[in-house]
């Protein structure tokens, strides 16, 4: 069964204005990432916040991680058009274990 | 580098038929896994390989067999095909080991059981 959960499963904002995404999970993770899926493509990797980070930036990024409350977030900030796509959250418990995948939020940025 | 690729793009089957996903990877990765992806359910894991000559299932292996006789090859059989595996079928790649969780996709096959 997946482990994150995103929220909310779909988002529409107008460009320059921020968007922020959830995620929760259930069981103790190693890290966090967030992955972007453009319609039609394969997943593209965005950021990685391990278990012992609270915050982690990226260009216009920014991913925080609680662990006692077991949730994450990323905030895209003055988003632009291109950033429309499918944002996935993954957990892995440890690196040789699989990435577990949530099912997305939809962002769509309104021109 | 091409990082992961993945043949074919697109597949048309008929219920019963048999086919091989390709996946390949040049960047020397231990680990490679598959996953389908289908409306509204995200990613799920199908089997992945930790190296050469090792190989586990996912959350949902049933239909499908896998092998890994080389680092740079994983390929996903499917045995008898079934509408119900009608899917976006996906790659991965990554290093092994707690400094490589970074995941590399192909691009995808689109596979239609009818």
């Amino acid at each position: 069964s997946q482990q994150g959960e995103e929220d909310p499963q779909a988002l529409s904002i107008q460009e320059g204005e921020n968007a922020t995404m959830n995620c929760s999970y259930k069981t103790s993770i190693n890290n966090l990432q967030w992955y972007r899926q453009n319609s039609g493509r394969g997943l593209v990797h965005l950021i990685l916040i391990r278990s012992n980070e609270r915050e982690k930036h990226s260009g216009r990024l920014r991913v925080t991680l609680d662990t006692s409350k077991k949730s994450s977030s990323l905030l895209i900030t003055a988003s632009r058009a291109a950033d429309t796509a499918s944002y996935f959250c993954a957990t892995s418990s440890s690196g040789n274990t699989p990435l577990v995948f949530g099912k997305g939020t939809r962002l769509s940025v309104i021109a | 580098n091409a990082g992961v690729t993945q043949t074919p793009k697109f597949q048309v089957l008929k219920t019963g038929q048999s086919m091989t996903l390709q996946c390949a990877q040049d960047m020397n990765h231990e680990y490679m896994s598959w996953y389908r992806q289908d409306p509204g359910m995200g990613l799920r894991l199908i089997h992945y390989s930790v190296g050469a000559g090792i190989t586990d299932q996912g959350e949902v292996p049933n239909g499908y067999n896998v092998s890994r006789s080389t680092t740079e090859d994983f390929p996903l059989r499917l045995l008898s095909a079934a509408p119900s595996q009608t899917s976006v079928y996906f790659c991965a790649s990554k290093t092994s080991g707690g400094g490589g969780d970074t995941q590399y996709f192909g691009p995808g096959t689109r596979l239609t059981v009818l």
